[in-house]
């Protein structure tokens, strides 16, 4: 059974630094697309960026170039997304999910990890 | 980047009843767009992929059309757990971008 399983909620100040991860299984992790969705408190989906962690590959959206950093750890079939200057603006719900084989849609999601950045 | 516009943004039915909804792009993606459905507290569904493929595990009642720059999602008799928030998502072009999203409602 194919699984993401996110890390758990995180609150945060402004300023702080902060690293989520996205562990699959039950799947080649290494052969599948994985990427990252933003989720504003009430607002739509927004794509991110994402990641092919067999080659590292990744592509961002310009809304988040520069403002996150998006990884893997193929060892412990593991995907991360990174801030490394939290605002309050980032105050989301972000979920991870695996891309669909032979295309970019997301087929596998994550539970979502809630990130609250408050002073 | 590909603009995705849904609409309408809410729609109100009543069970039985047959859903409509639009999604238009900005610039033609050709038949590269995808349907999701997302509950409250849930993690979006994957729906139909490639603008009319249903998903593994989709209802027959879900069914999509269109190509180039127009595309429906269309729900044939509404069950009651359907009514949810629905997102298009275009994969014709970097970045993938979905649309801003269609909130079905109990009429």
């Amino acid at each position: 059974e194919v699984q993401l399983v996110q890390s758990g909620a995180e609150v945060k100040k402004p300023g702080e630094s902060l690293k989520i991860s996205c562990k699959g299984s039950g799947y080649s992790f290494t052969s599948y697309w994985i990427g990252w969705v933003r989720q504003m408190p009430g607002k739509g989906l927004e794509w991110m960026g994402i990641i092919y962690p067999g080659d590292s590959d990744t592509r961002y959206s310009p809304s988040f170039q520069g403002q996150v950093t998006i990884s893997a750890d193929k060892s412990i079939s593991t995907a991360y997304l990174q801030f490394s200057s939290l605002k309050a603006s980032d105050t989301a719900m972000y979920y991870c999910a695996r891309t669909m084989s032979g295309t970019y849609y997301f087929d596998y999601w994550g539970q979502g990890t809630l990130v609250t950045v408050s002073s | 980047e590909i603009v995705l516009t849904q609409s309408p943004a809410t729609l109100s039915l009543s069970p039985g009843e047959r859903a409509t909804l639009s999604c238009r792009a900005s610039q033609s993606v050709s038949s590269y767009l995808a349907w999701y459905q997302q509950k409250p507290g849930q993690a979006p569904r994957l729906l139909i992929y490639d603008a009319s493929n249903r998903a593994t595990g989709i209802p027959a009642r879900f069914s999509g059309s269109g190509s180039g720059a127009d595309f429906s999602l269309t729900i044939s008799s509404l069950e009651p757990e359907d009514f949810a928030v629905y997102y298009c998502q275009q994969r014709s072009s970097w970045p993938r971008t979905f649309g801003q999203g269609t909130k079905l409602e109990i009429k």
